[in-house]
């Protein structure tokens, strides 16, 4: 069975620009979240998508939004980036069940470097 | 709110040396509990979970178990390897309320 793919694997943009990020889940997964990983805040909680619809959300700016598709891909936007946007984007998928057994399983992540 | 404290090192061991990464949580619920390991330039990958107290998550060589009464899930192995140095992350998971809470990792480094 594939893994979690993201891309693209890198990517740079200059403060106040916008940028896509995309992730595809393992088949049959219908959850997807995305968390962001830096070197001061480590990894932080995003949102997670479930069956197109938003089902939890992190700590951070309306700059920072996401959606999913029928097929579970999903896609997470940035809009007016600041420099302290430069993070590893990591997106991981799950069932989605509300079960204890769930697993979140990441992909290889999008480096954004904002100059 | 929910935490999770680990020792964030570097953590220098030789071959063949016993590991031992504490980590210890705070949660409102009874979580599920994950290790998860990041190579330089990659993802994380899972490597050993448990979903309740008592269980002992396995995988590699790796061992941890799951301590409801001192709210610990310590990551341990025997003989480490050259090849297992990566960074290591300790997590909680609350049925997916707020996605899943991470540790700040430990740089494990294996000298030859």
């Amino acid at each position: 069975k594939a893994g979690v793919t993201q891309t693209p694997r890198y990517l740079i943009k200059t403060r106040g620009q916008q940028v896509t990020l995309s992730c595809s889940p393992i088949s049959g997964h219908r959850s997807v979240s995305w968390y962001q990983q830096t070197p001061g805040q480590g990894l932080q909680f995003l949102f997670e998508y479930f069956s197109e619809t938003q089902r939890n959300k992190g700590n951070f700016p309306g700059r920072f939004s996401g959606r999913q598709f029928s097929n579970s891909r999903s896609e997470m936007n940035v809009s007016t980036l600041e420099l302290g946007d430069s993070a590893l984007y990591l997106c991981a998928s799950s069932s989605g069940l509300a079960e204890s057994t769930d697993t979140q399983y990441f992909g290889p992540g999008t480096r954004l470097t904002v100059l | 709110g929910n935490s999770v404290t680990q020792m964030e090192g570097p953590v220098t061991l030789s071959e063949e040396a016993f590991l031992t990464i504490n980590c210890t949580y705070t949660a409102t619920g009874y979580p599920s509990l994950f290790w998860y390991v990041q190579y330089p330039g990659e993802g994380l990958q899972l490597l050993l979970k448990a979903t309740k107290a008592d269980d002992k998550g396995s995988n590699k060589g790796f061992e941890a178990t799951y301590r409801k009464e001192t709210t610990s899930f310590h990551l341990e192995k025997g003989s480490v390897q050259v090849s297992d140095s990566a960074v290591y992350f300790c997590a909680l998971d609350l049925r997916g309320a707020d996605g899943l809470t991470f540790g700040k990792g430990t740089h494990l480094i294996i000298q030859p």
